[in-house]
């Protein structure tokens, strides 16, 4: 079974300020690892992904993320917030070994305040 | 816009009526998921399917529900003798590639509200 935790249902950072978003994950096999964005009113909008290779993963809009296996974490960064970051972010993982399925956190909706 | 496309953008329905909803892929997407999401949840895995070939069916989805992919391009997702319990957004999304490498495109969703 895989399953993907996101601890945080709210996180709250000043604009210019450095912002992460957690999320922890469980899978079998080898894990393929999400982060995908929600704003209002729109559909999710893929941000980054990690397959293999190196640990630390640059997406759209200035984000990052850092694949920790050890810890089976895959938060996702950014180094100076805006005001536009405000949204919902949700992280998902597949399982190389569970061909299709993604699993989602419940996701983290992120409050970027001027 | 070549995005990915629901259609329609709300139901509204009596409980025990049939609905039906549409999802038009990215068109050289082989890959083709439904979701269901409620609030304050992320997206359940509904079904997925590769070209027109249903290939994995969540065991959470009763037998109301249905879904094809006829020749492969657009899917409709059918819900039998709807529940209050099915009020929900309904995701569609498409991916291109056979593997579980590729990032998911989604659309706007199906707001369905069983009354």
């Amino acid at each position: 079974a895989q399953s993907v935790a996101q601890p945080e249902d709210q996180v709250n950072v000043a604009e210019g300020n450095p912002l992460t978003v957690k999320c922890t994950y469980s899978v079998s096999g080898n894990p393929y690892l999400f982060w995908y964005v929600q704003y209002p009113n729109r559909g999710l909008q893929f941000l980054l992904k990690y397959i293999t290779g190196d640990n630390l993963v640059k997406g759209s809009y200035g984000f990052e993320a850092e694949f920790n296996k050890s810890q089976t974490s895959f938060h996702l960064k950014k180094p100076s917030a805006l005001v536009s970051d405000s949204a919902l972010y949700f992280c998902a993982v597949r399982d190389d070994t569970n061909a299709g399925k993604s699993t989602f956190g419940d996701g983290t909706t992120l409050t970027v305040k001027p | 816009d070549t995005g990915v496309s629901q259609d329609p953008r709300h139901k509204i329905t009596k409980r025990g009526q049939n609905v039906t909803f549409r999802c038009d892929p990215i068109s050289e997407h082989n890959r083709l998921y439904w979701y269901r999401q409620t609030l304050g949840q992320g997206p359940e895995f509904l079904t997925y399917f590769q070209n027109e070939a249903q290939l994995e069916k969540s065991r959470l989805l009763s037998d109301r529900f249905s879904a094809e992919r006829p020749k492969g391009s657009f899917s409709t997702l059918e819900i039998q003798r709807t529940e209050q319990g099915d009020s929900a957004m309904y995701l569609c999304a498409s991916s291109k590639g056979r593997t579980e490498a590729y990032e998911q495109y989604f659309g706007p969703g199906t707001r369905l509200t069983v009354t």
